[in-house]
């Protein structure tokens, strides 16, 4: 079965501080994708990354960056010089293969991340 | 413009109303999905259609009924819902050749 773990609720910080979200995930597939979403307080989910399981380099955007470990089944996310507009919940989330024209995403129960001034 | 487009954006509804929840995408994906977001719970996916027809149905109650008539548009019909339902519904698309998806901005739902 696929699971996706956030042990993190939730998370206070003062603006400019760096932020790591942490993400565990489960899978038996040796083909899998990673993602993470962004919810600000409006409602829609904005997709930030995606990572396929034999790219296991680290990926940088901006203040974003990605630390994925096949070896520990993680794929955390940092958010560096944390800015009050980063305040949202973000959503790690597992897909299989595409299979049948489609992939279903297991999503985490999400992080939520607030930023005070 | 986020490409897939809800609505209403709120909803109130009693428990004994018809209503029914729009979503419809522009961006030429073949997949629609139905999420439901409650308080403190993880998403849940509800539904699956891949060119119009459905292809998963998380053993979700009959009073959600969905309808997708074509490949860009994608309802949810409610009836004779419970508080519990209240939540934020949300849908998606995806296509082939983009494993993620594009989320609309969801119909918070208040059952009363």
């Amino acid at each position: 079965a696929q699971k996706v773990t956030q042990a993190q609720t939730e998370i206070s910080v003062v603006e400019k501080e760096d932020v790591t979200l942490d993400c565990v995930y489960e899978t038996r597939d040796t083909t899998y994708y990673l993602f993470w979403y962004k919810q600000p307080p409006s409602g829609e989910l904005v997709f930030l990354i995606r990572r396929n399981s034999f790219d296991e380099q680290n990926e940088i955007s901006g203040r974003y960056s990605w630390n994925f470990q096949k070896s520990t089944s993680s794929f955390n996310f940092t958010i560096t010089a944390s800015q009050v507009v980063d305040s949202a919940v973000y959503f790690c989330a597992l897909s299989g293969v595409l299979s049948g024209g489609y992939n279903k995403l297991i999503f985490g129960a999400g992080t939520r991340l607030a930023v005070h001034p | 413009e986020t490409g897939v487009t809800q609505t209403p954006r709120h909803l109130v509804m009693g428990m004994t109303n018809k209503k029914s929840l729009k979503c419809e995408q522009h961006l030429g994906h073949n997949a629609m999905y139905w999420y439901k977001q409650s308080a403190k719970k993880p998403l849940e996916l509800m539904f699956v259609y891949n060119f119009k027809e459905q292809t998963e149905n998380n053993s979700v109650p009959s009073r959600f009924s969905p309808e997708c008539p074509n490949s860009s548009h994608l309802f949810l019909h409610l009836h004779t819902l419970q508080p519990e339902d209240s939540a934020l519904y949300l849908c998606a698309s995806s296509s082939r050749a983009n494993y993620g998806y594009t989320f609309g901005s969801g119909t918070r739902l208040t059952v009363v």
